[in-house]
């Protein structure tokens, strides 16, 4: 199984929700990822886990929390987001600095 | 702080011509990795490349790493359809290191 799973593939939240978005991947990676995507623009790296620990936060604010349940599972929980925060946002796994295997990613919008 | 930047930023081929898409770091790279991105979908990995001065190729698509470890080139040959879509570079700044940073991407757009 070379997938990363993630759900919903579209979610559209106003400014007081709370959300969560969830990925999984079942290849015994080490390290996942949350990136977000504006259009025409590259990834941008928010969170990495290794091993299950928060290894990088790139200054991301905090209406953006990422939890690790398991080795398998990444969350993104997302509370009073901003309009600017509709981005797609990709979930990606590997092992030490190889190549990264992405989810097809959530589509969020704000309102 | 390290960048990795790309150019060039869009280019548009007739299908049949050949395309080229660079990517440079200001720092070295412990290696660079390359990613294809369709219209709407997500990025694919294509290829990773370690050694300096490597060249590999994957049918119309060669792949080179600088001697330097700080530059890299993405070449098709006779471009096709499904070629379209936005090619990233990306890399670790240290060997192992699991910060992937994205160059900017070039959007191939192919003309029939």
């Amino acid at each position: 199984d070379t997938e990363v799973t993630q759900t919903p593939k579209h979610l559209v939240m106003g400014m007081t929700n709370k959300k969560s978005l969830k990925c999984e991947q079942h290849m015994g990676h080490r390290a996942m990822y949350w990136y977000k995507q504006k259009a025409k623009k590259p990834p941008e790296l928010m969170f990495v886990y290794s091993y299950e620990k928060l290894s990088i936060n790139e200054s991301v604010p905090s209406r953006f929390s990422p939890e690790c349940p398991n080795s398998s599972l990444l969350n993104l929980h997302l509370h009073a987001l901003q309009p600017e925060d509709s981005a797609l946002y990709l979930c990606a796994s590997s092992q030490a600095g190889g190549k990264l295997f992405f989810g097809s990613g959530t589509q969020l919008s704000v309102l | 702080g390290q960048q990795v930047m790309q150019i060039p930023q869009y280019q548009h081929v007739q299908e049949g011509e050949d395309f080229t898409t660079y990517c440079n770091s200001s720092t070295t790279l412990s290696n660079i990795q390359w990613y294809k991105q369709r219209p709407g979908g997500h990025p694919v990995f294509l290829i990773q490349l370690v050694k300096s001065g490597e060249v590999k190729k994957q049918k119309r698509l060669t792949f080179q790493f600088g001697e330097a470890k700080k530059n890299s080139s993405l070449h098709i040959t006779a471009t096709q359809t499904t070629d379209v879509g936005t090619y990233f570079c990306a890399g670790p700044l240290l060997w192992g290191d699991d910060k992937i940073i994205f160059g900017k991407g070039t959007r191939l757009h192919i003309l029939p």
